[in-house]
This record gives C-alpha cells, sequence and structure tokens, in this order.
C-alpha cells in the first residue's frame, strides 16, 4: 500500500496568515493527489484534485501543487471558517490511502 | 442536486452483521463509481472498498481489513449502494460515508455518514 505521511499534524494560525501543509507519498503517484477538508461532525468536502486542480465553487485562497511524492496544500490568506482537518489523498493505486490529517486552529 | 443519504448503523455485538445503505439522487447513478469510506472517532479517514457501474465491468475493490467480511453491492433500479458487514469487530466501529467518485478514485460528494458501534 502507498503510505501518505502529512505535516503537520496540528497547525495554529491568524485569521490573515498563509498556511501551508505538505503530504510526502511512499512512491511516486505522479499528480494522483486529492485534497479534502472535513469540518467537525462533518462529511470530507473535495477541495483540490490531480494535485492542482481546484474544484469548482471552493474559494480561490485554496491551491495544491506538487507531483511525484511531494505534494503541498495552501491557504493563502486563512480565514476563520477554514478551521477544519485536512487530509491528503492518493489515487495513483488501489487501496485509496489517506494522510493522517492536518488539524488547523485559529491562533 | 447530489443527494447521499446513509442509513442502517447502530450497535451490533462482536461478531454480529449489519446492512448500510445509501440512497442515492440528483446523478446518473447506474453510471457511478461509489466508494464506502469509514472513520473511527477520532481518527482519520480509511477507504473500506469500492464498486463500479456495470457498464464498467462492476468490479468489486475491498481493503485488506475488510475482505472477506464486507460485501458492497447495488441495486441500479433503486439507486441505493449497500455495505453488508458480518464477522464485525470492536476496531469496526466508525462512521461509514459512501461516497460519489465523479472522477476516477476521487470523492466528489460524500452522504453524512452513518454511525456503526460494536460492542457487547
Amino acid at each position: 500500500d502507498i503510505q501518505m505521511t502529512q505535516s503537520p499534524s496540528s497547525l495554529s494560525a491568524s485569521v490573515g496568515d498563509r498556511v501551508t501543509i505538505t503530504c510526502q507519498a511512499s512512491q511516486d503517484i505522479s499528480n494522483y493527489l486529492n485534497w479534502y477538508q472535513q469540518k467537525p461532525g462533518k462529511a470530507p468536502n473535495l477541495l483540490i484534485y490531480a494535485a492542482s486542480n481546484l474544484k469548482t465553487g471552493v474559494p480561490s485562497r485554496f491551491s495544491g501543487s506538487g507531483s511525484g511524492t511531494d505534494f503541498t496544500f495552501t491557504i493563502s490568506s486563512l480565514q476563520p471558517e477554514d478551521i477544519a482537518t485536512y487530509y491528503c489523498q492518493q489515487y495513483d493505486n488501489l487501496p485509496l490511502t489517506f494522510g493522517q490529517g492536518t488539524r488547523l486552529e485559529i491562533k | 442536486e447530489v443527494q447521499l443519504v446513509e442509513s442502517g448503523g447502530g450497535l451490533v455485538k462482536p461478531g454480529g452483521s449489519l446492512r448500510l445503505s445509501c440512497a442515492a439522487s440528483g446523478f446518473t447513478f447506474n453510471y457511478a463509481w461509489m466508494s464506502w469510506v469509514r472513520q473511527a472517532p477520532g481518527k482519520g479517514l480509511e477507504w473500506v472498498g469500492r464498486i463500479k457501474s456495470k457498464a464498467s465491468g462492476g468490479t468489486i475493490d475491498y481493503a485488506a481489513p475488510v475482505k472477506g467480511r464486507f460485501a458492497i453491492s447495488r441495486d441500479d433500479s433503486k439507486n441505493t449502494l449497500y455495505l453488508q458487514m458480518s464477522s464485525l469487530q470492536p476496531d469496526d466501529t466508525a462512521v461509514y460515508f459512501c461516497a460519489w467518485e465523479a472522477e476516477v478514485a476521487t470523492l466528489h460528494h460524500w452522504g453524512q455518514g452513518t454511525l456503526v458501534t460494536v460492542s457487547s
């Protein structure tokens, strides 16, 4: 199975800050990488697909980049409604696997 | 509007069985590839398995921890996805989500989840 390692596991930032989360795959996955946001008590919500493509309707402050084994998810200007846990997910091979999540809090 | 509504969760004893349902609407279900994903309390997301559309061969794949115990099926006439779970163990306790792969292996739409608790 492909292991996905996210860092950091948790992050505290201020409104307006630029926030970056990284995700590393245990092997080359090309750009087969998605990012999800999950708010407490809710289902996950797809934000970024194929490493860098913004899902329709998702605010442009969210972005993704990377290929191969190293990927980055960025919020350009943190908003209070962005408080959530963020997960990366690879789809190069089955089983689909997720990173362990990054919990984002407001400072 | 795409809607996925899971049902069937509850409390079950170790070794027991349970069937979850996921009622779909707002998209062409019979062409959809559908996944189940679970989340243990306070933990991350774990893919359980997926069923392809009949047009794509209807292939079913499972994660190793559930293979041989869980069975995914679909009834396209009812726009419903199922997860039959047997030989349940306490570490199967989780919220179970169904999700539509609007693009291959990309979970564009999710249900609200249904909680399964395995405890004596």
